[in-house]
């Protein structure tokens, strides 16, 4: 069965330090990896995919296959990044495109 | 806002009552999901239409849980003879068919008392 882990439900840094949200995932075959966020009284939202390769609002994260893990990364944290972080996946086992989702990471970033 | 929107946005219901939430996907996406959340947990899949027809649903939805997409536009949840494990966010989202990304509501937040 599919699982997707984040192992930190509260995490905190201060501005301008480095931040990695981590996901680890379980999955048999080749899943597409997501991290959706949800800012303050906001809807939920995809930041990115990983099929995508691209940096969003400077995060980016690299699916390691041979680790299982879809971490999120941002060299320099912003308040604005504080929000609920949910790593997510998808593939033929979830149904469609269905998405599994982790328990989230609340990141906090501390001016 | 022309993303997915969802009523009631707050329901608190007595334990046993039916209640119905309804979801508006964007414009012209023909897939369109249901999830609930509870605290401190992730989103759950409970179902999804592609256009009318419901493809697929999960173990999560119980026989106490419809939903329908009559026309493939709009959707309706509804959970009859509710429990006080039903209280839930229940979030829509829907898509421009597979593999696209998926857009979600709001939210329809649902206390059973």
């Amino acid at each position: 069965a599919q699982r997707v882990t984040q192992p930190e439900k509260l995490l905190s840094v201060f501005k301008g330090a480095p931040v990695e949200l981590k996901c680890n995932y379980s999955y048999s075959g080749s899943p597409e990896l997501f991290w959706y966020v949800q800012y303050s009284r906001q809807r939920l939202q995809l930041l990115l995919r990983h099929i995508s390769r691209e940096s969003i609002k400077g995060f980016t994260a690299d699916l390691n296959k041979g680790e299982t893990s879809f971490h999120l990364k941002k060299p320099f944290a912003q308040e604005e990044d504080s929000a609920m972080y949910y790593c997510a996946l998808s593939g033929q086992r979830t149904g469609a495109n269905n998405l599994f989702f982790g328990t989230g990471t609340r990141l906090t970033v501390i001016p | 806002d022309t993303g997915v929107s969802q009523d009631p946005r707050h329901k608190i219901t007595k334990r046993g009552q039916n209640v119905t939430f309804r979801c508006d996907p964007i414009s012209e996406h023909n897939r369109l999901y249901w999830y609930r959340q509870t605290l401190g947990q992730g989103p759950e899949f409970l179902t999804y239409f592609q256009n009318e027809a419901q493809l697929e649903k999960s173990r999560l939805l119980s026989d106490r849980f419809s939903a329908e997409r009559p026309k493939g536009s709009f959707s309706t949840l509804e959970i009859q003879r509710t429990e006080q494990g039903d209280s839930a966010m229940y979030l829509c989202a829907s898509s421009l068919g597979g593999g696209n990304t998926i857009y979600f509501g709001e939210g329809s937040w649902l206390t059973v008392v």
